[in-house]
């Protein structure tokens, strides 16, 4: 069974502060991806990341696959209010399909 | 564009009691799953579809059926509920390339209070 950590579980910061999500695994994955969840709401996918060493940048997201492919971090430079809510990791492997294994979560808040 | 369709978006049951989660995609889709989500433990994938007539059990499968007898539809049964099947449930699509960087299209969820 693959499974993922996802680090930290809870983050509450204030407006304009920097942060990192950490997702890590002892599993090799093809695939990384990070999906943003709104209360009420299913999660809706950010960014996918495939090439080990891989950096994809969505406005002040910064995304990263290590390169071993077994880990991934999200940045968000300067956060904002409209930032908050629940960031999901989660790890395709081989053809998996849509059979993802998801992280555990990290609920941002950002304070105004 | 309705994308994926849940329902109930709200539920609750007695122990004992049976009931379906309705899902339904309208974007031809060969993949569909469903999840339940609990509270610091992200999504649990219940069971899966690669296609019509095609089903098998994910990582939590115990006391839940599926069937897949259209590419469209993709029901969640409860037969005998539980209080540990309280959850949110989420059913989800993809295509199906196999490639294992699929992109899962999400319903709005199902919220299910089993008493």
């Amino acid at each position: 069974t693959q499974l993922l950590e996802q680090s930290p579980q809870f983050l509450s910061i204030q407006e304009g502060e920097n942060l990192t999500v950490y997702c890590n695994s002892s599993s090799v994955f093809s695939s990384l991806q990070w999906y943003r969840q709104e209360p009420g709401e299913g999660p809706v996918l950010l960014v996918t990341v495939v090439t080990g060493g891989e950096v994809k940048k969505l406005k002040r997201l910064t995304f990263q696959f290590g390169d071993a492919r077994k880990d991934s971090s999200l940045h968000i430079t300067a956060a904002q209010p409209g930032d908050t809510g629940l960031y999901l990791c989660a790890g395709g492997a081989g053809t998996s399909y849509g059979k993802l294994t998801f992280g555990q979560g990290t609920i941002l808040t950002v304070h105004p | 564009n309705a994308g994926v369709t849940q329902t109930p978006k709200f539920q609750v049951l007695k122990t004992g009691q049976s009931m379906t989660l309705q899902c339904a995609q309208d974007m031809n889709h060969e993949y569909m799953s469903w999840y339940r989500q609990d509270p610091g433990m992200g999504l649990r994938l219940i069971h899966y579809s690669v296609g019509a007539g095609i089903t098998d059990q994910g990582e939590v499968p115990n006391g839940y059926n599926v069937s897949r007898s259209t590419t469209e539809d993709f029901p969640l049964r409860l037969l005998s509920a539980a209080p540990s099947q309280t959850s949110v449930y989420f059913c989800a699509s993809s295509i199906g390339t196999g490639t294992g960087a699929n992109v899962l299209t999400f319903g709005a969820g199902s919220r299910l209070t089993v008493l």
